[in-house]
Order: structure tokens, then C-alpha cells, then sequence
């Protein structure tokens, strides 16, 4: 079965060292999408990419890059993670075209100490 | 104006009950309002979508109202059960983008 994994599920890290989310899915979906998900706050999306090659900032990108070289991947990258930066991140794809309906990943509970 | 506003943050309902969830938006842009339902620990998993050609959409217990002249749109989950309990998400979309609302957090108290 199609499927849209996230790894690690739990990490913990240290102040000022890179810190890289992995986001793996197999439906050939067009459209990838990273969110921080903080109480009070919902989800907000931080970066998102309609394809091969193409990425854009979302509302949150300060601190972090994504890069996409494939249709299935969509890592994320903390460059110098800062405490402000822990938190639960959602990796989310969706087939660009028909439907907005976005199908999520298990989520990484991310700890910056 | 970006902003999907969610209203209540909580809410406790008796099993059986009716729960009702409110979302306000101002972008007359947005033409897909899905709700998420996300259980602890898991990731937001879509319940219900409708698009504004029309003002309701029923799937078995869940059902959207939407106002457009009002630009609000409101979930009701009919005879709430325990299992109902979860953070339920209302967004709006302008364009294979999804606009958040803050969540609720319904207790279905048995």
C-alpha cells in the first residue's frame, strides 16, 4: 500500500548542531508539505514543493531549508536548531492536480535541548 | 486576509450529543474547506471536504454547513460517540495550499 513515512519519530538534539527530517511517500504525489504542529498554534506550514526541483518558503521558513531532487522525498533541514524549534513536524503530500486533500505522515516530535 | 478562525478551542460533549465547530474565513478566494481529524500521536487524517457551490455535505455522522455570504463554514458531528473524541482542524484552501484554523479539542464524556 501507498504510504508516507517520517523518520525519525523522536529526536533529540542539541542546541546550534543540523538536525535533518526525513519524509518518504510512495503515492508519486506532486505536492509536499512541511508544518510545525505547537499548542495554540494548529499546523504551520514552513515549506512546501509542487514538484521536482521547486521549493517555497511557507509562513515559518526562518531556520529551516528543504531540497527536492526526487518525486518521493522531501527532507527537511534545521541549520542551527534553536529551542524555539522544538516541536511536532508533519510531513504532508498530495497529487497536485483534482484534489487539494492532503494525506499526512506520522509526524517527528522534534526536542532542540 | 490568510486567516481561517476556529472557534471553540475546547469542547466537552455528553455521548449522544451534538458537537458543532465553528471556522470563519475572509479570503472569498478559498474554494475547498476540508476538516482533519487527528487522533494523540498520529497525524491529521482528512474527515470531510466540501467545495462553496454548495451550503451542505453529509458522510454518515459528520456533516459541513457552509455559509458563503457569511464566510463561515461549521462541522457537526451528529450522536457524538467516545471515539469522536479527538482535535478536529478546519482549513481553507486557495490553490493546493492548505490555510489552517487553530484546532478544537472535543471530549466526548460517555
Amino acid at each position: 500500500d501507498a504510504e508516507i513515512t517520517q523518520s525519525p519519530r523522536h529526536k533529540i538534539t542539541e542546541t546550534g548542531r543540523q538536525v535533518t527530517l526525513a519524509c518518504h511517500q510512495t503515492w508519486n504525489h506532486n505536492n509536499m508539505f512541511w508544518y510545525r504542529q505547537d499548542l495554540g498554534h494548529g499546523l504551520r506550514l514552513i515549506h512546501y514543493s509542487y514538484g521536482v526541483q521547486d521549493t517555497n518558503k511557507g509562513e515559518v521558513s526562518d531556520g529551516y531549508s528543504v531540497s527536492r531532487s526526487n518525486t518521493e522525498d522531501l527532507p527537511l533541514t534545521l541549520e542551527s536548531a534553536a529551542s524555539s524549534q522544538t516541536s511536532v513536524y508533519f510531513c504532508a503530500s498530495a497529487p497536485g492536480t483534482g484534489t487539494d486533500t492532503q494525506y499526512f505522515g506520522p509526524g517527528t516530535r522534534l526536542t532542540v535541548l | 486576509q490568510q486567516q481561517v478562525k476556529q472557534s471553540p478551542q475546547s469542547l466537552i460533549v455528553q455521548k449522544g450529543g451534538i458537537s458543532i465547530i465553528n471556522c470563519a474565513y475572509e479570503n472569498t478566494a478559498f474554494d475547498y474547506f476540508p476538516w482533519y481529524q487527528q487522533f494523540p500521536g498520529k497525524g491529521p487524517a482528512l474527515l470531510i471536504a466540501i467545495r462553496p457551490d454548495v451550503s451542505e455535505k453529509k458522510e454518515g455522522r459528520f456533516t459541513i454547513s457552509f455559509n458563503k455570504s457569511a464566510k463561515q463554514f461549521s462541522l457537526h458531528i451528529m450522536d457524538s460517540q467516545p471515539g469522536d473524541s479527538a482535535t478536529y482542524f478546519c482549513a481553507a484552501s486557495p490553490n493546493y495550499q492548505l490555510i489552517w484554523g487553530a484546532g478544537t479539542k472535543l471530549i466526548i464524556k460517555p
